[in-house]
């Protein structure tokens, strides 16, 4: 299985900075790759798919980037409704492995 | 609007079985492959497994830990896909979400089950 593995596991920040979580593969996945938003109590919300491309609808603050084996999403300036739960996952061979998230917090 | 909302969660006992339903409506489900992942309690996501369209011959695959004991299946002609669960592990024990595409691009709210004597 392909292992994701996802850096740092929590974060604190505030509203106006810029933020940075990164996401390693343990092989190559060219870029089938994509980052997910959770909240508490809710289901995972896509961001990112394919690398770098913006799901409809969310907020240009959010991008993407990165091939391979390494890949970033930053928020260019946190919004109080960012402050979540952030999951990596390939998408590139079965099983779909996500990392293991980063909690973003208010600082 | 696109929306997939499960159904069927709820407490059942090691070694019984156990189906959900995933009901779509806004889109045309037919042309979309379905997936279902879990999230155990205060856990990270977990890929269960994924259906593909008639288009791609409605092929599954399933993660390790529910082959040979989860089956994913569809009926197009409802929008609906289901997940059959048996024989139950205590570490089944999960939120479960049907989502739209291999990697899910549009997910449902979830349903609880609990696998537990």
């Amino acid at each position: 299985d392909i292992q994701m593995t996802q850096s740092p596991s929590s974060l604190s920040a505030s509203v106006g900075d810029r933020v940075t979580i990164t996401c390693r593969a343990s092989q190559s996945i060219s870029n089938y790759f994509n980052w997910f938003q959770q909240k508490p109590g809710k289901a995972p919300k896509l961001l990112i798919y394919g690398a770098s491309n913006l799901q409809t609808a969310v907020p240009s603050r959010f991008s993407g980037s990165g091939s391979g084996t390494d890949f970033t999403l930053t928020i260019s300036s946190l919004q109080p409704a960012d402050f979540a739960s952030y999951y990596c996952q390939q998408s590139f061979f079965t099983p779909y492995t996500f990392g293991q998230g980063t909690k973003l917090e208010i600082k | 609007e696109v929306q997939l909302v499960e159904s069927g969660g709820g407490l059942v006992q090691p070694g019984r079985s156990l189906r959900l339903s995933c009901t779509t409506s806004g889109f045309t489900f037919g042309d979309y492959g379905v997936s279902w992942f879990r999230q155990a309690p205060g856990k990270g996501l977990e890929w269960v497994g994924f259906i593909r369209s008639k288009a791609y011959g409605v092929t599954t695959e399933y993660a390790a830990s529910v082959k040979g004991r989860f089956t994913i299946s569809r009926d197009d002609s409802k929008s609906i896909a289901y997940l059959q669960m048996n024989s139950l592990k205590t570490e089944d024990t999960a939120v479960y979400f049907c989502s739209r595409i291999e990697y899910g691009d549009y997910w449902g709210q979830g349903t609880l089950v609990t696998v537990s004597s």
